[in-house]
C-alpha cells in the first residue's frame, strides 16, 4: 500500500509569489494535516482537514490556506511568499480527526525554497 | 519557555553503543509522548509512544517517562549506522491529534 504522497518534491519560488503544495493521504484515510518544518526545528502544525472541513488551525498568518477535496487529497496554498516561508512542508494523514496524534502518518514533504 | 525542549546535538557514537536521547517538557496536563525518527529529506516516522510513567520497550528501543521531573528519554541499544537520523520527541494532550515537537536531536552512529 502506498503511503502519504506529496508533490512536488522540491520547488524554488521568489518572494511575493504564490505556491500550491499537494498531498494524497493513505488509502482509506479521511483526515489530512499540514506541518511546517524549518531547518533545525521540529514540525509546527498549520492545519487539519477532515471530510473537507477545517478542524484545526495553528498559529500561522492568513497567507496560508488549505482545502480538502472529495477524494480526501489536499492542497496547501501560501500567498505573498516571504524568505521565512522556506521550509519542509509535511502532510500527515489519519483515518479520522478523532484519532490520537500518534496515529498520523507523515509524507516525505515538499521542500520550499524562497529566494 | 518552549513546551518541549530538546538538545539539537549532533550526538556522535560508535557502532554498538547505547544511545540516550532526552527531552524536557513544561506542560503538566494529562498527556502522552512520542518519539519519531526522521532521516534526511524524509518525513518523521513514529518509533514509539507512551502514556504513562516508566519504561516501554520495543526491540532495541526503550522509551522512558518521568512525569515528576518532566523528563522523557529514548534509549537505543546496540546502535547501528542505520540509526543515524534526527530523533524528534513530541507530546500531545489526551484526545488531541496535534503533537508539539521538540527541535530534534541529530544522531550519528559511526562504524
Amino acid at each position: 500500500d502506498a503511503g502519504v504522497t506529496q508533490s512536488p518534491t522540491h520547488l524554488i519560488k521568489t518572494r511575493g509569489q504564490q505556491v500550491t503544495l499537494r498531498c494524497s493521504p493513505i488509502s482509506g484515510h479521511k483526515s489530512v494535516s499540514w506541518y511546517q518544518q524549518v531547518l533545525g526545528q521540529g514540525p509546527q502544525f498549520i492545519f487539519q482537514y477532515y471530510e473537507k472541513e477545517e478542524r484545526g488551525r495553528g498559529n500561522f498568518p492568513d497567507r496560508f490556506s488549505a482545502r480538502q477535496f472529495p477524494n480526501y487529497s489536499s492542497e496547501l496554498n501560501v500567498n505573498a511568499l516571504l524568505l521565512g516561508d522556506s521550509a519542509l512542508y509535511l502532510c500527515a494523514s489519519s483515518f479520522s480527526d478523532r484519532q490520537g496524534a500518534h496515529e498520523q502518518y507523515f509524507g516525505p514533504g515538499t521542500r520550499l525554497t524562497v529566494t | 519557555q518552549k513546551e518541549v525542549e530538546q538538545d539539537p546535538g549532533p550526538l556522535s557514537v560508535p557502532e554498538g553503543a547505547i544511545v540516550s536521547l532526552n527531552c524536557t517538557y513544561s506542560n503538566s496536563a494529562f498527556q502522552y509522548f512520542m518519539w519519531y525518527r526522521q532521516y534526511s529529506r524524509k518525513g518523521p516516522e513514529l518509533l514509539m509512544y507512551t502514556y504513562s510513567s516508566g519504561n516501554k520497550e520495543d526491540g532495541r528501543f526503550t522509551a522512558q517517562v518521568d512525569k515528576s521531573s518532566k523528563y522523557i528519554s529514548l534509549f537505543i541499544r546496540d546502535s547501528q549506522p542505520s540509526d543515524s537520523a534526527t530523533y524528534l520527541c513530541a507530546r500531545a494532550s489526551g484526545g488531541s491529534y496535534i503533537p508539539t515537537f521538540g527541535r530534534g536531536t541529530s544522531l550519528i552512529v559511526h562504524p
